[in-house]
């Protein structure tokens, strides 16, 4: 059974600040990973998608990146912002050719200006 | 190109009520997807579909169903609502199965019950 766990659950930080999220993941038979960003009480912003056969994908100040043998995937952003404060969640396929993806429980950040 | 669309926003229901929440995927996309957010439990998956067929199911009472249409726009319907049935349900639109897929998510439905 797939589990997904992130850490920190909560991180907070001065802004302009480079920072790591980290996300690790039980089965790697993954064919992708995808990262999201939450604001209080919305829905869920798809930030990066990374294909299991990339171990980069990069979206501005955002970068992701994917190591499937060890189960892990980070997100970097790069100068944080005020603007950039969320709970940020990755998810992982349950299984090979599942669409149904779990979800970690998420790292709320708060970037102090 | 819109995104996806959820009605309605809010809700309030007493126990023993029934809900219906719709959701509108981004156009040409063919498969949705329903999850269930609470901040206990997290993000939890309830269903789901490609072209109008249900290809998986979470762990949900028999009380929770849902539907596809030929237009790609899905329904979810509670019955016999419970107290902790109250949560975000967050509907997901993407192309079609058996490619990788980025999912999309739309603002949410946020139901609570009395």
């Amino acid at each position: 059974k797939q589990e997904v766990t992130q850490i920190p659950a909560a991180l907070s930080v001065p802004e302009g600040e480079n920072l790591v999220l980290n996300c690790s993941f039980t089965d790697s038979a993954i064919y992708n990973l995808q990262w999201f960003r939450q604001d209080p009480g919305k829905g869920l912003t798809s930030l990066l998608l990374i294909q299991s056969s990339q171990r980069e994908q990069t979206s501005g100040r955002l970068n992701a990146s994917l190591d499937k043998s060890s189960g892990r995937s980070t997100l970097y952003i790069a100068a944080s912002q005020p603007g950039d404060s969320a709970t940020y969640l990755c998810a992982v396929p349950s299984q090979g050719g599942s669409e149904k993806l779990v979800f970690g429980k998420g790292t709320k950040l708060t970037v102090n200006p | 190109k819109a995104g996806v669309t959820q009605t309605p926003r809010y809700l309030i229901k007493t126990r023993g009520q029934q809900v219906t929440l719709s959701c509108s995927p981004i156009s040409g996309h063919r498969s949705v997807s329903w999850y269930q957010q609470t901040p206990g439990q997290g993000l939890q998956f309830l269903f789901e579909y490609f072209s109008e067929t249900q290809r998986n199911k979470g762990n949900f009472p028999g009380r929770f169903s849902g539907r596809q249409f030929s237009n790609s726009r899905s329904e979810m319907n509670v019955s016999t609502l419970e107290l902790g049935d109250s949560a975000l349900y967050l509907c997901a639109s993407f192309r079609g199965a058996g490619d990788p897929n980025e999912q999309f998510f739309g603002p949410g439905t946020r139901l609570t019950v009395l």
